[in-house]
């Protein structure tokens, strides 16, 4: 099925430390969210952008909607242990079903 | 917590057997979509549910099927079972039309053997 290009696929980095992760598409989309999952659990809407080149913040995570509406990134600052998870990013089809096409996920493990 | 609830957590069923999965959307949402989730993967749109009316399908075979009552909540029926078949599936419940975020619920993990 259709997914976007996300990276990195996992990271292992130290506590307090920076993240970044981003999706890229050859689609154009209207709007791309950002997902946490954890195990056994469902995905968790973490910021929803709705505008090229829009700049969103949700606490120590920072989104960004791409300018060619192709792509976003995600930034989580200063990592603690519950930051833990896996990311999606999801672009949102504003034709139809609008319709959610997710990337691979991105696996956040955090040394203490 | 979304609000989104899915019944049940987890299901063991044999090949060929034929399940039943179920969802009740967050108060305010008129539209369930159905996603598949298999091992290490990101989710992939099975289909959606608008007015009690399949509202667009991703590219899975009609054995798997759905329905919205009334009160918005919905059932995704898979027949013919396949131990492909097994995996997450989750609901995410929204509102159609303008901005509108999907919410998910913490999903059936369906087992095939």
């Amino acid at each position: 099925g259709q997914q976007l290009n996300q990276s990195p696929q996992s990271m292992f980095i130290q506590e307090g430390e920076d993240v970044s992760m981003n999706c890229t598409s050859s689609s154009i989309f209207n709007t791309w969210l950002w997902y946490k999952q954890e195990p056994g659990e469902g995905p968790v809407l973490l910021i929803a952008l709705y505008k090229a080149g829009e700049l969103t913040s949700n606490g120590r995570l920072t989104a960004q909607f791409g300018i060619t509406r192709k792509d976003s990134f995600l930034n989580i600052s200063a990592s603690i242990p519950s930051d833990v998870g896996i990311y999606f990013c999801a672009g949102q089809e504003m034709q139809g079903a609008q319709k959610l096409v997710f990337g691979q996920g991105t696996r956040l493990t955090i040394n203490p | 917590e979304t609000g989104v609830t899915q019944s049940p957590t987890h299901l063991i069923k044999t090949r060929g057997q034929q399940v039943t999965l179920r969802c009740s959307s967050q108060s305010g949402h008129n539209t369930v979509s159905w996603y598949q989730q298999a091992l290490g993967q990101g989710p992939q749109f099975i289909f959606q549910y608008y007015r009690e009316e399949e509202n667009g399908r991703g590219n899975f075979p009609p054995r798997f099927s759905g329905l919205q009552f009334p009160n918005y909540s919905s059932e995704l029926n898979v027949n013919a079972l396949e131990l492909d078949d097994s995996a997450l599936y989750l609901c995410a419940s929204s509102r159609m039309g303008g901005n509108t975020e999907a919410f998910f619920g913490q999903g059936t993990r369906l087992t095939v053997v």
